[in-house]
């Protein structure tokens, strides 16, 4: 079955460390993206790809990183820069960024805790 | 910029209740408009969404909505809750238009009581 794939569910963090969150999917589609949330915040856009090797900020991008060297691959990086990285954080994709009229297809996300 | 704003953070209705979750926008072009519904430690799974033509949007689980332009408004409603509806929804916005991510709101939480 097409999907999105997060792994891990759970990851604990300490001060001080990067940490690498991953997102694959096998749905074929162009634009892949982060958010985080947090309660009562609702989502916010981290980054977001529309094409293979090209990225953009999104609303949040301090102390996060990303890269799309694969179609199916949008790897996300917590870095030692982000404040406070405790968080939900879910990875989606679209078929096309101006496919939007079939909306987002979601991971089931990431709970980074630091420690 | 687009924006989303959903009226109420947590919502309480009674088994077999309707179910009304508010959702207002603000965008200077016409909008694509999304439910998504969010179980605890989930992603997110579209529930509906307005991109053109009817207004009045069906989607999954007996819910619909209803865009009304003059009111810059895209409600959710639901005639009769179950316990099951019991999650997180969030309205999303972009515009038709493309090159835009979609905008999410707050979200708001609802409980079903038996």
């Amino acid at each position: 079955d097409g999907g999105i794939t997060q792994s891990p569910k759970y990851l604990f963090r300490k001060e001080g460390q990067n940490v690498t969150l991953s997102c694959e999917q096998n749905l074929n589609h162009d634009a892949m993206y982060w958010y985080r949330q947090d309660p009562g915040q609702g989502l916010r856009l981290i980054y977001y790809s529309q094409i293979v090797n090209d990225f953009q900020k999104g609303d949040i991008a301090e102390g996060y990183s990303v890269s799309r060297e694969k179609k199916e691959s949008f790897p996300l990086t917590v870095t030692s820069a982000q404040k406070n990285p405790t968080a939900f954080y879910l990875c989606a994709s679209s078929i096309g960024f101006k496919g939007l009229n079939y909306g987002y297809t979601f991971g089931s996300g990431t709970r980074l805790t630091v420690v | 910029a687009q924006s989303v704003t959903q009226l109420g953070s947590h919502v309480s209705v009674s088994e077999g209740a309707l179910v009304l979750l508010r959702c207002n926008y603000s965008s200077s072009v016409p909008p694509y408009l999304f439910w998504y519904v969010q179980y605890p430690n989930q992603g997110l799974q579209l529930l509906l969404k307005y991109t053109t033509g009817a207004t009045l949007v069906k989607g999954i689980n007996g819910f619909e909505a209803e865009f009304k332009k003059s009111e810059t408004s895209f409600h959710l409603t639901k005639p009769s809750a179950h316990m099951s509806d019991a999650a997180e929804y969030f309205c999303a916005v972009s515009q038709n238009s493309g090159n835009t991510p979609l905008v999410f709101g707050k979200g708001t939480r609802l409980s079903v009581i038996a």
